[in-house]
């Protein structure tokens, strides 16, 4: 268990809809990176927040949003949501975000099926 | 463009023996290097990482070794357990110059270990 818990597990939606996914980091953790997981491309880094602020984007679409709450939890918002958007999407935490020691502790995962 | 090459999608090990898993990088930025291990339903387990100052690291069964000039890295695991049967990520960073991006994974290995 690495501390860092995401919900819902599954999701099941249609095309054209709107999710949000949640994410706690471990406890202590400031920073909260989302990422997706699809069967062609790997793990692709989609956004970090530190302590509430974004601080880098990587793969993410205009379509996905996230935020940053005060009490550190993240949620990652998908809209207008496409048979390809299907995917694992990760969140994973780590105490700082940027060297020395960031080793990123992932969490179970939340696994989107658009039909 | 992958950055990050894992170019054996599976790799059976008799146990006891010694698995050796690879990983190339092509981004001459990064300096942060770091393994992961993945069951099925859960998310990436963080074993071992390298800094790019170091050409080995050790931890237990596992070691990490990086050449630096042939933009390689292996992760040896002696000897080879059935509990290790997982995939296998590689994942780098570049940690002073784009130190709030998030981890660049390769698409994994597959590892078995055979009784």
């Amino acid at each position: 268990d690495s501390g860092v818990t995401q919900t819902p597990k599954h999701l099941i939606t249609a095309t054209g809809q709107r999710v949000t996914l949640r994410c706690s980091p471990r406890s202590g953790d400031l920073s909260v990176y989302w990422y997706q997981q699809s069967l062609d491309q790997g793990l692709q880094f989609l956004i970090h927040y530190y302590n509430g602020e974004e601080r880098a984007k990587g793969n993410i679409l205009e379509r996905f949003s996230a935020q940053q709450f005060p009490d550190l939890h993240s949620e990652l918002n998908l809209s207008s949501l496409e048979l390809g958007d299907s995917a694992l999407y990760f969140c994973a935490s780590s105490v700082v975000g940027t060297p020395p020691g960031d080793e990123q502790f992932f969490g179970p995962g939340t696994r989107l099926t658009v039909l | 463009d992958q950055q990050v090459k894992q170019n054996s999608p599976s790799l059976s090990v008799q146990e006891g023996r010694i698995s050796i898993l690879n990983c190339d990088y092509t981004n001459s930025m990064f300096d942060y290097f770091l393994w992961y291990k993945k069951y099925p339903a859960e998310g990436p387990t963080f074993l071992i990482s390298i800094s790019s100052i170091k050409d080995k690291n050790e931890d237990g069964r596992f070691t990490v070794f990086l050449n630096k000039s042939a933009k390689h890295l292996s992760l040896h695991i002696v000897p080879s357990q059935p509990g290790d049967s997982a995939v296998y990520f590689c994942a780098a960073k570049d940690r002073y110059g784009g130190g709030a991006d998030g981890l660049t994974f390769g698409k994994g290995t597959h590892l078995i270990i055979q009784p």
